[in-house]
């Protein structure tokens, strides 16, 4: 079975630039989470969604991170305008419902690196 | 959300066991223990969680504490393919939190010598 997939590997854009991440689920995966990792620093929590809902967006820095999952199935986050800070790696996992699962355990993808010029 | 205090490195020869140590001293009764690791240029990987009673699966054991407020992420024998950064993490249990997010702390780098 695929895990989880993430689209770009790595995209290297200019500051003021729009950029489109694609997170595709493990396959019946209601929840889907997005984390990222800026130079240096830890792996921060984003957003999280319950099928196409957003359960907690409590992470997402500012107005130019848009996120959607339409459909309940991949997800996309959208940074437009690009800024400097905005550099780093993004991090997609899905999970099954907790309750339903023996472990609860986040599936991670391997990250689309985001560098901004 | 509860905090979790980690050595920052560690190192270990190939083939001997590794114990690698958290204090989570704020712990509350509902939250779990969970372990993941980040191998270089990969995104991270559960390994082991636990609530009260210590744990054993293919890749490691997971020994807590009995007030909780500590655990011990336990492996048998160290290969150079566990050399990475170790996290362990504080988990709303399946009541306590609504999202059952992740929060990571800055982990243990664990450095596994031939």
């Amino acid at each position: 079975e695929a895990g989880v997939t993430q689209f770009p590997s790595h995209s290297v854009i200019e500051k003021g630039q729009t950029v489109t991440l694609r997170c595709d689920p493990i396959s019946g995966h209601d929840n889907l989470y997005w984390y990222r990792r800026v130079m240096g620093k830890e792996i921060k929590f984003l957003l999280h969604f319950v099928k196409e809902s957003k359960q907690d967006e409590s992470g997402m820095p500012n107005n130019r991170f848009l996120a959607e999952r339409t459909g309940g199935t991949y997800s996309t986050l959208k940074v437009q305008p690009a800024e400097l800070e905005d550099s780093g790696v993004y991090f997609c996992a899905s999970s099954q419902d907790w309750a339903t699962s023996e472990t609860g355990e986040l599936f991670f993808g391997e990250g689309s690196r985001l560098t901004v010029l | 959300d509860a905090k979790t205090t980690q050595p920052n490195s560690m190192e270990s020869n190939e083939e001997e066991p590794v114990h690698l140590p958290c204090n989570h001293s704020t712990i509350s009764g509902t939250d779990y223990i969970h372990w993941y690791r980040q191998l270089p240029s990969q995104g991270p990987e559960y390994v082991i969680h636990g609530l009260t009673s210590n744990v054993n699966n293919r890749m490691a054991s997971l020994a807590i504490a009995e007030d909780r407020k500590s655990s011990t992420l336990i492996l048998h024998r160290a290969t150079l393919r566990d050399a990475a950064v170790y996290y362990c993490i504080l988990r709303g249990g399946l009541y306590g939190g609504a999202t059952n997010k992740l929060i990571f702390g800055t982990g243990t780098l664990l450095a596994v010598q031939p």
